[in-house]
């Protein structure tokens, strides 16, 4: 249990276009998603928590007019890299927060596959 | 905000040797700290995790160790094999800002044969 996909894993887009990214908890329903972005050989840095049916919460120096998210539903959660130019390019991945039971309150998150994002 | 630290970058061991990977935290509010397996071009694995309380957790060859006095976690991988080469991050997270976790810069760990 607790497989969480991303589609696409890749994609191509010429500069000034938009690309939208979906992320799925497959076979649990995920309180919480995350978006997080990948540079090569880099750590994971989150850009955007997301909450079904609320407004996402962005990290600091992150662009909410840039990323759109939207959580249509406890299964689903979609960024959307508006008017993409070429320093957009990277890996970006999402997690599902799937609720351990534990009383100490953080869930335990699965990460989706990854979608690379190279603009032209 | 939370700031984690992670050293070392680069590990290189021989099989069957162990693998130490240290992170400092900065927010004495964090209360999990999970450990993730990256294999170049795949999505990080929960490996391990611990939650503030308890001071150490083991499962089979990986153990983790917590000090939140001194606000470091370290990862300890014992009889290392070829296959557990990959990049490892640590992360440090609190519930009471909904879940969110911040990344160490990961450790690329190479274990030679």
């Amino acid at each position: 249990g607790a497989v969480v996909s991303q589609h696409p894993s890749w994609v191509i887009c010429k500069s000034g276009t938009s690309v939208k990214i979906e992320c799925r908890s497959l076979d649990f329903q995920a309180t919480t998603m995350f978006w997080y972005r990948q540079f090569p050989k880099q750590s994971l840095m989150l850009m955007a928590t997301s909450n079904e049916g609320s407004k996402a919460t962005y990290e600091q120096g992150v662009e909410k007019d840039k990323f759109l998210i939207n959580h249509a539903s406890l299964t689903l959660s979609t960024l959307t890299v508006t008017s993409a130019h070429p320093e957009d390019s990277s890996f970006y991945i999402c997690s599902a927060s799937r609720t351990s039971g534990s009383i100490m309150g953080t869930d335990t998150q699965y990460f989706g596959p990854g979608t690379r994002l190279t603009v032209l | 905000g939370e700031n984690v630290e992670q050293h070392p970058s680069t590990l290189s061991v021989q099989e069957g040797d162990s693998a130490v990977i240290k992170c400092t935290y900065s927010d004495s509010a964090s209360n999990y700290f999970p450990w993730y397996k990256q294999e170049l071009g795949k999505r990080p694995q929960l490996i391990i995790d611990i939650r503030s309380n308890v001071g150490e957790k083991k499962d089979q060859r990986i153990a983790v160790t917590l000090n939140k006095t001194a606000k470091h976690f370290s990862l300890h991988i014992t009889e290392t094999q070829p296959e557990d080469s990959a990049v490892y991050f640590c992360a440090a997270g609190r519930g009471s800002t909904l879940g969110r976790l911040y990344f160490g810069r990961g450790t690329q760990l190479t274990v030679w044969p």
